[in-house]
């Protein structure tokens, strides 16, 4: 079936990079994407790549995508306490995403 | 544009009884979705819409009911409340095209306890 994976909880100081694993199961997922959610709020969506690319940059944001492995990744540079939230990875299946169980970021000074 | 609005944000309700989550958006957005969150845990996919008129059963549907009869509006119905639906409910929508990008925007949820 479909599933999607992350770690539950990184820890990380400020000014440190983050990296975000995820891996999931649908090899047909058009695109995967990162959201993130703070505290109280519904999920924003941060990035996404698209499934024929392996790396997108979005300034401080970098995806990696590792389709054999079926691996993604969100690496986030120069953490700062704002980026503390949690965050979700999402993979494409036809009509719906399926969504990770979130990954808590949090960042310490 | 207000995007997706959820109302209300907080609720308590004892076992039993009956509500309506309300969920508008203003974006003309084809695809609707609500999804609950427990704590600690992700997105569980309750019901979702392709369009007006059309609905389909998601992960964990069961003691929950959805209509679609405008393209704005998406509500979503609890009839006999259980401790069990103690969670929060985010309705989304998204423009999405078949195979393109399927962003999804969120509204800030609804919190309901079931006692």
């Amino acid at each position: 079936g479909e599933d999607v994976e992350q770690s539950l909880f990184l820890s990380v100081r400020e000014g440190d990079s983050s990296v975000i694993n995820c891996t999931y199961t649908d090899s047909s997922s058009t695109y995967l994407y990162w959201y993130k959610q703070e505290p109280g709020a519904g999920l924003q969506l941060l990035t996404y790549i698209f499934s024929n690319m392996d790396m997108k940059q979005d300034q401080r944001l970098t995806v990696l995508l590792n389709k054999k492995d079926k691996h993604l990744s969100l690496r986030i540079a120069d953490t700062q306490t704002g980026d503390s939230a949690i965050y979700f990875c999402a993979e494409s299946n036809t009509d719906k995403l399926i969504f990770g169980t979130g990954t808590r970021l949090q960042v310490f000074p | 544009n207000a995007g997706v609005t959820q109302t209300p944000k907080f609720r308590i309700l004892k076992i039993g009884q009956s509500m309506t989550l309300q969920c508008t958006q203003d974006m003309n957005h084809n695809y609707m979705y609500w999804y609950r969150q427990d704590p600690g845990m992700g997105l569980k996919l309750i019901y979702y819409s392709v369009g007006a008129g059309i609905t389909d059963k998601g992960e964990v549907p069961n003691g929950y009911n959805v209509s679609r009869s405008t393209t704005e509006d998406f509500p979503l119905r609890l009839e006999l409340a259980a401790p069990s639906q103690t969670s929060v409910y985010f309705c989304a929508s998204s423009p999405r095209l078949a195979g393109g990008l399927a962003e999804q925007y969120f509204g800030p949820g609804t919190r309901l306890t079931v006692t």
